[in-house]
């Protein structure tokens, strides 16, 4: 089955920086690669997602970028502030069904204002 | 954007009752609901996919008589934890997709405390 790897676990931030997590998956029919974030005790909210036949998406501060060669692909969140704060999960699916995605380990972002 | 709907948002029971969590699509039909389970500081584990009109699917090591799911209508999927024990204490989270869309909607989770 599909493994997925997220890197770091946590991450602490300037506030107006730019953070990035990172995001491995091993099977290589998988082509579609959404991110979450969730706040403490809130549900996961979808920020961003990317289909295999793109490499990069952007949406304001927000951006990701897909390797399908290295199997990888990255969220990169720019001119951070204190309210980008949460855990933020990766996952990997063969859509539709996502599901049924891998989901990350995710990774606890702090910015400090 | 779709709304997924789940009660309760918390509860605490005793060992050995049973307690059943509900997650509604309120503004679209859901042919596939899926149940998820989160400890803390961890990542989304899925249990099973609720089949509308059809038996649920669990995943490998989900003891389906534990976890009762029933899918009786496009919008409702219910999740029943049977004779509860402490061990199952945990946060339980449904989704929803939107037909062929493969964006999730999550509910916005049960925090389970079986004392």
């Amino acid at each position: 089955g599909e493994n997925v790897e997220q890197h770091p676990s946590t991450l602490s931030v300037q506030e107006g920086d730019s953070a990035v997590i990172k995001c491995t998956y091993s099977d290589s029919a998988s082509n579609y690669f959404p991110w979450y974030k969730q706040e403490l005790g809130k549900r996961p909210q979808l920020i961003i997602d990317i289909r295999s036949n793109v490499g990069e998406k952007k949406d304001q501060r927000i951006a990701v970028t897909l390797n399908k060669t290295a199997k990888h692909f990255s969220l990169h969140i720019t001119e951070t502030q204190p309210e980008d704060s949460a855990v933020y999960f990766c996952a990997a699916s063969y859509a539709p069904n996502a599901g049924k995605s891998t989901f990350g380990d995710g990774t606890t972002l702090t910015v400090k204002p | 954007g779709a709304v997924v709907s789940q009660h309760p948002s918390r509860v605490i029971c005793k060992s050995g009752t049973s307690v059943k969590i509900e997650c509604r699509s309120l503004d679209f039909q859901a042919t596939t609901m899926f149940w998820y389970r989160q400890f803390p500081k961890q990542s989304l584990m899925l249990m099973a996919t609720s089949n509308e009109g059809s038996k649920a699917t669990y995943e490998q090591g989900v003891e389906k008589d534990k976890f009762l799911i029933n899918h009786a209508s496009l919008t409702l999927s219910t999740l029943t934890v049977t004779s509860a024990h402490p061990e199952d204490s945990s946060f339980y989270i449904c989704s929803a997709q939107q037909g062929d869309n493969e964006k999730l909607f999550f509910g916005s989770g049960t925090q389970l405390s079986v004392l």
